[in-house]
């Protein structure tokens, strides 16, 4: 595709509902991030796939966060018994491995836990 | 782990003023990233530093890569209104992957 997409754009869980968030990245790139934007915020790491390997998940908040990318191309992000302190808007980015390798980011899901 | 400060956080000028906002990494960085993200919008790329001491210029924008790897700096000369928006610096370590964020300077312009 031409852009990096994401959906839903907006959503609007019930506290202790699991939410899946979708990214399908730029055709051809390898690497995938998912970050969390809360507002006012940059954007904060949560994890990182090279393909279809996890390679770092570190800034997963807690085990409620599950990433996959099972085929190296779309990606899911899945939150479990979503929390009030998970509402931020999750942003996905992929890369090329050009030397220069900006972030082409989608245009995010605002997450809204009531 | 690293962590990357930038200020200032705020930034209200008026139409033709300068801006400046500058960017501290607590490890040295093996490249430097900006992007512009504008209100309900995603980041964007603007630009890649990669060499110690780097200067690039984009039309009114100037960016700048420190000497010891740990700074960076992005200049806009008479702003203009279509310059609103947050410009955040990332910053690549030993990894040469992840992308850490500054938490952003937000930028509005007085017509």
């Amino acid at each position: 595709g031409a852009g990096v997409s994401q959906s839903p754009r907006y959503k609007v869980a019930k506290r202790g509902q699991d939410v899946a968030l979708r990214c399908d990245p730029i055709s051809g790139h390898v690497s995938l991030f998912w970050y969390q934007q809360a507002l006012g915020q940059g954007p904060e790491f949560l994890t990182y796939f090279q393909n279809e390997a996890q390679l770092d998940k570190s800034g997963l908040p807690s085990d409620r966060f599950f990433a996959e990318r099972p085929e190296g191309s779309v990606s899911t992000l899945k939150i479990q018994r979503t929390q009030k302190e998970d509402s931020a808007v999750y942003l996905c980015a992929s890369t090329s491995v050009r030397e220069v390798s900006e972030a082409f980011f989608g245009q995010g899901t605002r997450l809204t836990v009531v | 782990g690293q962590q990357v400060m930038q200020i200032p956080q705020y930034q209200h000028v008026q139409e033709g003023e300068d801006f400046t906002t500058y960017c501290n990494s607590s490890t040295t960085l093996s490249n430097i990233q900006w992007y512009k993200q504008r209100p309900g919008g995603h980041p964007v790329f603007l630009i890649q530093l990669v060499k110690s001491g780097e200067v690039k210029k984009q039309k009114r924008l100037t960016f700048q890569f420190g000497e010891a790897k740990k700074n960076s700096s992005l200049h806009i000369t008479a702003t203009q209104t279509t310059d609103v928006g947050t410009y955040f610096c990332a910053g690549r370590g030993g990894s040469n992957y992840k992308l850490t964020f500054g938490k952003g300077t937000l930028l509005t312009v007085n017509p």
